[in-house]
């Protein structure tokens, strides 16, 4: 079946810095969405893609979706410590709603 | 985007027994709605779509007749774990579409002992 390969897995870093996370697949999907999961709490959408190259900004954080449909990438920048929680890609392959998910980047940040 | 509400959101109960769990779609009306797994460190897993007035459409490996779903009206939907397993301990999170976005409940921890 369908995989969203996502990376890192985790990352631990400072305060200020910038933080860079993306996904993979083999096959590709029409809608890629990124959401933040925090410790015994529902996914929350931060941003959502829909056409292959489009780049969306909400406040600190940009994501891009892949030209080859096949991949994408969140960026935060200026992290700050409520940015930490476990970040989740998720695709969705023919407009279903049905959504398959990546294992998620779990970031901490120092302050 | 849209405000999902689920109940419990927590829950204990023995092996053996059934456990309902509600999800709510609060500002729209859902025809929609998806059930999730998590378990621990793991990321979500999809295990049924809810489908208002018709029967819920199950992913390959879910059985169906333990996890029933009903979706009576437009903004509820419950799924029932049926004679429970410990194995059943998990996060359980529902979720509405709207257009091509998906917004999640805040989850219901089922413990089975």
């Amino acid at each position: 079946g369908q995989q969203l390969n996502q990376s890192p897995q985790s990352m631990f870093i400072q305060e200020g810095e910038d933080v860079s996370m993306n996904c993979t697949s083999s096959s590709i999907f029409n809608t890629w969405l990124w959401y933040k999961q925090e410790p015994g709490e529902g996914p929350v959408l931060l941003i959502a893609l829909y056409k292959a190259g489009e780049l969306t900004s909400n406040g600190r954080l940009t994501a891009q979706f892949g030209i080859t449909r096949k991949d994408s990438f969140l960026n935060i920048s200026a992290s700050i410590p409520s940015d930490v929680g476990i970040y989740f890609c998720a695709g969705d392959s023919g407009n279903t709603g049905k959504l398959i998910f990546g294992q998620g980047t779990t970031l901490q940040v120092k302050p | 985007g849209a405000v999902v509400s689920q109940h419990p959101s927590r829950v204990i109960c023995k092996s053996g027994t059934s456990v309902k769990i509600e999800c709510r779609s609060l500002d729209f009306q859902a025809t929609t709605m998806f059930w999730y797994r998590q378990f621990p460190k793991q990321s979500l897993m999809l295990m049924a779509t809810s489908n208002e007035g018709s029967k819920a459409t199950y992913e390959q490996g879910v059985e169906k007749d333990k996890f029933l779903i009903n979706h009576a009206s437009l903004t509820l939907s419950t799924l029932t774990v049926t004679s429970a397993h410990p194995e059943d301990s998990s996060f359980y999170i529902c979720s509405t579409k709207s257009g091509h976005e998906q917004y999640f409940g805040p989850g219901t921890r089922l413990t089975v002992t």
